[in-house]
């Protein structure tokens, strides 16, 4: 069955830098688009961006350019994200998603990663 | 970026009832538009995809409608389980973008 099996959470001093983790199974990894969507506590959704593990093509939300860094290890079927210069705005829950026509619909999710920045 | 408003952050719903939660967008998004379910410290689950397309395992008692601009997502009969918050997002444009959710109390 398709997984999207997320790393642990985070706790990081402002200022530090943060890699999350997304190890996929149960599909072909090089296939599909994996977005990354942040959430705030006790608010929406917010779409960060995509790559593409096949080719290592990326595309950001303009608002997370020079926040959010993806990439993609194919021979671990695993994507990650690092978050630079963290302040207290990018304390949040951190999900995954697969998506397979690169249309931005997501199908499965990751369980999500806490990262909460404070010192 | 298209804008995405559901006009009820919350809805004081009964079990066995039915729902109707709304979502707008500010532009037309040609039934590109998807809902989730999400419930606490869960991921969101895709329902419904193109409007009216209920994904698979997804109960019948839950429907889509809608087009150009307005979008509805309906459940009949309500269940303990499908207390939730629920998000439209939109797939038309880049970036997507999700509605601030609608969470169902019950009454």
């Amino acid at each position: 069955q398709v997984q999207l099996q997320q790393s642990g959470p985070e706790l990081v001093k402002p200022g530090a830098s943060v890699r999350i983790s997304c190890k996929a199974s149960g599909y072909t990894f090089t296939s599909y688009y994996i977005h990354w969507v942040k959430q705030r506590p006790g608010q929406g959704l917010e779409w960060i961006g995509w790559i593409y593990p096949g080719n290592v093509n990326t595309k950001y939300n303009e608002k997370f350019k020079g926040k959010a860094t993806l990439t993609a290890d194919k021979s671990s079927s695993t994507a990650y994200m690092q978050l630079s210069s963290l302040t207290s705005e990018d304390s949040a829950v951190y999900f995954c998603a697969r998506d397979y026509y690169g249309s931005s619909l997501m199908d499965y999710w990751g369980q999500g990663t806490s990262v909460t920045v404070s010192s | 970026d298209i804008q995405m408003t559901q006009s009820s952050s919350y809805l004081s719903v009964s079990l066995g009832g039915r729902v109707t939660i709304t979502c707008k967008a500010s532009d037309h998004i040609n039934n590109w538009l998807a809902w989730y379910q999400q419930k606490p410290g869960n991921a969101p689950r895709l329902l419904i995809s193109g409007a009216t397309s209920l994904e698979t395992g997804v109960p019948s008692r839950f429907s889509g409608s809608g087009s150009g601009k307005d979008y509805t997502l309906s459940i009949t009969s309500l269940q303990t389980e499908d207390v939730a918050t629920y998000y439209c997002q939109q797939y038309w444009s880049t970036p997507p973008t999700f509605g601030a959710g609608t969470k169902l109390e019950l009454k």
